[in-house]
């Protein structure tokens, strides 16, 4: 059984930084290219940025570039999203997901297995 | 940037009744590149179709998708009472990865 299970979210100060994770188990993690996805509070669903399986193929919605940072470590299963100068409305329930078993190589696809998703809140 | 815009915002409907989503790019999209998902409250998305027109596995036969060019459409034939949530159409046909706004199903 595919599981995603995302960490590291929290309080944080305008202009801080935050590293966010998530392990996959039940299917090979290099295998597979990896996304974040966030939905602020009562708000609909913003890509984020995703990484390819293990050829360093990165992507980033303007939103993130120059701020977040995505990058993985297969040999932990992990995936992390490191964001910093952060500001209010990076507010978010920030989730990760992964693309269905015959999409693992697309970077840019749609999600078939969503973790259930870890808050990340900035305010002073 | 693709904008995807979905209408109507609110669908309030008996159980039973059909629903038609739309969902309009800003451009043309192959339809090969459009997904729907469905999302209940304080859970994650829900994968519904992808190709425009391919159920997710596990997924009734109730839901289908249809369109092309810029114009995508979410059928739901009947509407059953787990079926009212908010569903969101992507489009992946090229970066950024871009979503809807939404369209919430909702008993009337």
């Amino acid at each position: 059984e595919v599981q995603l299970l995302e960490s590291g979210g929290g309080l944080v100060q305008p202009g801080g930084t935050l590293t966010v994770s998530c392990v996959g188990s039940g299917f090979t993690f290099s295998n597979y290219a990896m996304s974040w996805v966030r939905q602020a509070p009562g708000k609909g669903l913003e890509w984020v940025s995703g990484i390819s399986g293990s050829d360093g193929r990165i992507y980033y919605a303007d939103s993130a570039k120059g701020r977040f940072t995505i990058s993985r470590d297969n040999s932990k299963n992990t995936l992390y999203l490191e964001m910093s100068n952060l500001r209010a409305e990076d507010t978010a329930v920030y989730y990760c997901a992964k693309p269905r078993g015959d999409r693992g190589y697309q970077v840019l696809t749609h999600f078939q297995y969503w973790g259930q998703g870890t808050l990340v809140t900035v305010s002073s | 940037e693709v904008v995807l815009t979905q209408s109507p915002g609110t669908l309030s409907l008996y159980p039973g009744e059909r629903a038609t989503l739309s969902c309009r790019a800003s451009q043309r999209v192959s339809s090969v590149y459009i997904a729907w998902y469905q999302q209940k409250p304080g859970q994650a998305p829900r994968l519904l179709m992808y190709a425009a027109s391919t159920r997710a596995t596990g997924i009734p036969d109730r839901f289908s998708g249809s369109g092309s060019g810029t114009d995508f459409t979410l059928t739901i034939s009947r509407v059953e009472p787990e079926d009212f949530a908010v569903y969101y159409c992507q489009q992946y046909g090229g970066s950024p990865l871009t979503f809807g706004g939404g369209t919430k199903v909702e008993i009337k």
